[in-house]
Parts: structure tokens; sequence; C-alpha cells
């Protein structure tokens, strides 16, 4: 039962290009979705995140976008840069049913920046 | 300004051997969580906790997995009698309250022979 689906494995953009990472959710209790940035043998970091009362928060380079009608939320990268090169993951959570620190996660997109 | 800690990075047991996975939050964090990731899969919550208080274990398997964080010291995560399926990076994170962003630590890369 994938609520959380991230539905490229990989995505492959050059340096100075924009770099859109997508994310579907079925469970139309959430309404808080982050992104998590991860290099291998870390541990995953976070980016940005927006709440279902916005359907855009921005913080310098990374935006997100939620269009809750389609249960669909993007990640915007612009201008890419070769260490932006990650498995992005994208989480959900609800704090309406009272969970909110429960985290569910998508499988993740493997984004690759090319110099 | 120490992160999340856990050690060890990498651990391997042998099938019916003890796991234990250990946590340190960052300083401060008084809220831990455990997630696991399955190869090709994304992270799975398992359990919340406060000190010395269980809040959510409602991802966590029901025989052979437990977790507590102590008044004084790590949180633990305790495996019994490992199986094959439970070789995972296992991940610890923490926050200041529950509902503040989680920082993640680096996991625990559990291999199961």
């Amino acid at each position: 039962d994938q609520q959380v689906k991230q539905n490229s494995p990989s995505l492959s953009v050059q340096e100075g290009r924009i770099s859109i990472l997508n994310c579907d959710y079925t469970n139309s209790m959430f309404d808080y979705f982050l992104w998590y940035k991860k290099y291998p043998a870390e541990g995953p970091t976070f980016l940005i995140s927006i709440s279902s009362i916005k359907d855009k928060n921005e913080d310098g380079r990374f935006t997100v976008f939620l269009n809750k009608s389609a249960k669909h939320l993007s990640l915007h990268i612009v201008p890419s840069q070769p260490g932006d090169s990650a498995v992005y993951f994208c989480a959900a959570s609800s704090y309406s049913g009272g969970s909110n620190y429960k985290l569910t996660f998508g499988k993740g997109t493997l984004l690759t920046v090319n110099p | 300004n120490a992160g999340v800690m856990q050690n060890p990075r990498h651990l391997v047991r042998r099938r019916g051997q003890e796991a234990r996975l250990r946590c340190s939050p960052v300083k401060g964090h008084s809220h831990v969580y455990w997630y696991r990731q399955l190869p090709e899969e994304g992270l799975k919550f398992m359990v919340y906790l406060q000190k010395e208080n269980i809040i959510d274990e409602s991802g966590m398997p029901k025989e052979r997995f437990s977790a507590e964080f102590p008044k004084e010291g790590p949180s633990i995560l305790r495996i019994q009698q490992v199986v094959r399926g439970d070789s995972a990076a296992y991940f610890c994170a923490s926050s200041s309250g529950n509902t503040d962003t989680q920082y993640f630590g680096p996991g625990t890369r559990l291999t199961v022979l």
C-alpha cells in the first residue's frame, strides 16, 4: 500500500537547468509534506516543507508546489548544481489526524546533475 | 553542534543472534523516531519515543523488535533472533517537539547472514 509515490526512480539534468521532481499521494488525511535529500551512506537531510493551507513554498533555489485536488506535489530546483546530485525523498504526515510525527516516505528519485 | 549519532554504522549478525542499534539524539531533543529502509524502498516509520515512554509503536513488528529511550543514555532498538529479512538500513531521527522537523542520523546498516 504505497501512500506516497515517486514514479520516477531517476532524473538527469544539465547544470544550470531546472530539476522537477514529482510526488503523488493517496491518503486524504495527509496535510503536511516534506522533501528530504539523501547522499550515499548518510541520513536524509530536511530540505523544504509545505502545509496543505498553502500551494507554494520557496526557499532559495528550492520551491515546492502543492496541488491538493490532484494530490500531487513537486519540487523545483533552479538552477541545478552538481552538488544537488542525490536521492530526493518526498514525505507526508497528518496533523489533523494526530500523527504528524509519523512520516510516510516515497521510494525516492535519484537526481543526477551533469556539469 | 553534534547531530544525531548512530552506532554502529555497520552491523553483521548471523541468523538467530541479537542486534542492538544505538541512537543519540541532537542535544536537547527529547523526541526520538526509528525508521527502517529495506532495499529499493522508502523509509518506513517504526516507533516514536520520548524519554522513558513509548508513544507510538504502530510500525514495529509484533515480535522480536523492541525499543527504549531511557532517562539517561541513548535510545536502543533491539532485534532478537534476527532473520535475513531484517537486513536493512535503520535510521533514527530526533526533534525538539513532535511537530518539529525531524533530523536524521546516518543510519545503521544491518546485514544478517
